[in-house]
C-alpha cells in the first residue's frame, strides 16, 4: 500500500530565511504533486514531477524529485508572509493518488 | 485539462439520513477518486471509483457507508449513509487521465454538516 509522509507537519520561519518540506513515498510513483492551501480554500496546484532528478521552480518556491530515493522536496527561498499556507504533497503511484499529512508554513517579520 | 461539476456544494443533514454527492467531469477520464479533507486535515483516501464494477475502498471506509457508483467514465457518485456527527466534513471527488495532461483535477468539494 502506498504511503506517504510528509515532515515537518509543522513550521514557523523568520521572513528572509529558507527551509525545505521533504515527501517521502513508500512505493515507485508515476507522478509526484505539490500544492498549496489556504484556510478555507481549495488546493492550488503548485508542481508536477514526473522523472527522477526533475527540479521545477516558481518564485520562491523549488521543487525536486528522487525517485531512486522516493524522495521529494520543496524549498522555500527567502520567506515572505504570503508564503503562509498549508502545503501538502500527493503521490500518485498503481492507480492509488494519497496526499502527505501537509505541512503548516508560517512565516513571520 | 478537465472542468469538473461537484454537487452539492454543501448541505446541512440530519443524523440517520443519506446524502448523495455528484461529480460530472466534461471528458472521459481513467482515474477518480473520492476524498474527505475534516477541519485542519489533510486529503484522506476513501477510495478509488472504478468504472463499470465495485469501488477500491480504503482502510477505514466500507461499503455500506460509502456506497459509489461510477456508470461511466465521466460521473461518480459517493453517498454518506446513515450519517452521524463525525461525518461532518468537506468532500472531494478528483480524476487524473492520460487525455489531461500531468495535472490531477479536483471538484469544488461538498461541506456536509451533520447535526
Amino acid at each position: 500500500e502506498l504511503k506517504v509522509e510528509q515532515n515537518p507537519l509543522f513550521l514557523s520561519m523568520q521572513e528572509g530565511k529558507n527551509y525545505t518540506i521533504y515527501c517521502n513515498y513508500s512505493t515507485t510513483s508515476d507522478r509526484l504533486y505539490w500544492y498549496r492551501q489556504d484556510p478555507g480554500k481549495s488546493l492550488e496546484s503548485l508542481f508536477v514531477l514526473l522523472s527522477n532528478g526533475a527540479v521545477k521552480q516558481e518564485g520562491r518556491l523549488m521543487a525536486s524529485l528522487d525517485t531512486k530515493a522516493r524522495l521529494s522536496t520543496l524549498h522555500i527561498t527567502a520567506a515572505v508572509h504570503d508564503l503562509s499556507a498549508t502545503y501538502f504533497c500527493a503521490v500518485l503511484a498503481n492507480n492509488d493518488m494519497r496526499f502527505g499529512a501537509g505541512t503548516r508554513l508560517t512565516v513571520k517579520p | 485539462s478537465a472542468v469538473i461539476s461537484q454537487k452539492p456544494s454543501r448541505d446541512i443533514c440530519q443524523r440517520g439520513t443519506s446524502l448523495t454527492i455528484q461529480c460530472q467531469v466534461d471528458s472521459q477520464v481513467t482515474m477518480m477518486f473520492w476524498y474527505r479533507q475534516q477541519p485542519g486535515q489533510s486529503l484522506t483516501l476513501i477510495a478509488t471509483a472504478n468504472q463499470g464494477s465495485e469501488a477500491t475502498y480504503e482502510s477505514g471506509f466500507v461499503i455500506d457507508k460509502f456506497p459509489i457508483s461510477r456508470p461511466n467514465l465521466t460521473f461518480s457518485t459517493l453517498t454518506v449513509s446513515n450519517m452521524s456527527p463525525e461525518d461532518s466534513s468537506i468532500y472531494l471527488c478528483s480524476v487524473v487521465g492520460t487525455g489531461l495532461g500531468l495535472e490531477a483535477f479536483f471538484g469544488q468539494g461538498t461541506r456536509l454538516t451533520v447535526v
